[in-house]
């Protein structure tokens, strides 16, 4: 199976802040890489698809980047709502998929 | 508007089965798949597995093959997830959603749209 790290597993910032979340895989996914935001309680939400398609209705200042094995989400500047937990997931190894660790958004 | 209604919390024993439904309405049901998704307590999302809605196909993940089965209504559009002989470590909330299928590339891309999610505790 196509293992999927997320660093860091957690980061503390600003509201304002330029946040980067890194996302790898344990081979190449081509773009098949996609980014959920999950908030305690409630289910996780599509921000990014297919590495850098933002998915509908989803703010502008979250992006997505990346190819192969590397893959980078960054949220240009972190505003109250964002504070959450980000996942990555691979899309590539159908019909196994897998999910990275998370990476848990808190105020500084 | 797409929504996924799913079945309420379950409390079961261990060695007992469950059965959560997932209910999708405004869009096409057989147009899309379904995939499940687990989460323990504290802990991160855990792939279960998807169905390809058209024609019933499945695929599981080889850690829950043999106890988990995926089957959908198409006359109801609701799906289910049957999960049989559970142990304590089953306990989690499990979501249903969306698994978007790209015509264009004819690939089963991303979950675009989540359940409530059904807390299900096996305990004793």
């Amino acid at each position: 199976d196509i293992q999927m790290t997320q660093s860091p597993s957690s980061l503390s910032a600003s509201v304002g802040d330029r946040v980067t979340i890194t996302c790898r895989a344990s081979q190449s996914i081509s773009r098949y890489l996609n980014w959920y935001q999950q908030k305690p309680g409630k289910a996780p939400k599509l921000l990014i698809y297919a590495a850098s398609s933002l998915q509908s209705g989803v703010p502008s200042r979250f992006s997505g980047s990346g190819s192969g094995t590397d893959f980078t989400l960054t949220i240009s500047s972190l505003q109250p709502e964002d504070f959450a937990t980000y996942y990555c997931q691979q899309s590539f190894s159908t019909p196994t998929w897998t999910f990275g660790q998370g990476t848990k958004v808190e105020i500084k | 508007q797409v929504q996924l209604v799913q079945s309420g919390t379950e409390v079961k024993k261990p060695g007992a089965s469950v059965k959560v439904s997932c209910k999708a309405s405004g869009y096409t049901f057989t147009s899309h798949g379904i995939s499940w998704v687990r989460q323990a307590p504290g802990q991160g999302l855990e792939w279960m597995g998807w169905i390809r809605v058209f024609n019933g196909n499945t695929n599981y993940a080889q850690k829950l093959q043999g106890r988990v089965t995926m089957t959908t209504d198409t006359s109801t559009s609701t799906a289910y997830m049957e999960l049989r002989s559970l142990r304590s470590d089953d306990t989690a909330v499990y979501y249903c959603a969306r698994l978007y299928y790209d015509i264009l590339t004819a690939y089963y891309s991303h979950l675009d749209y989540w359940g409530q999610g059904t807390p299900v505790t096996v305990s004793s």
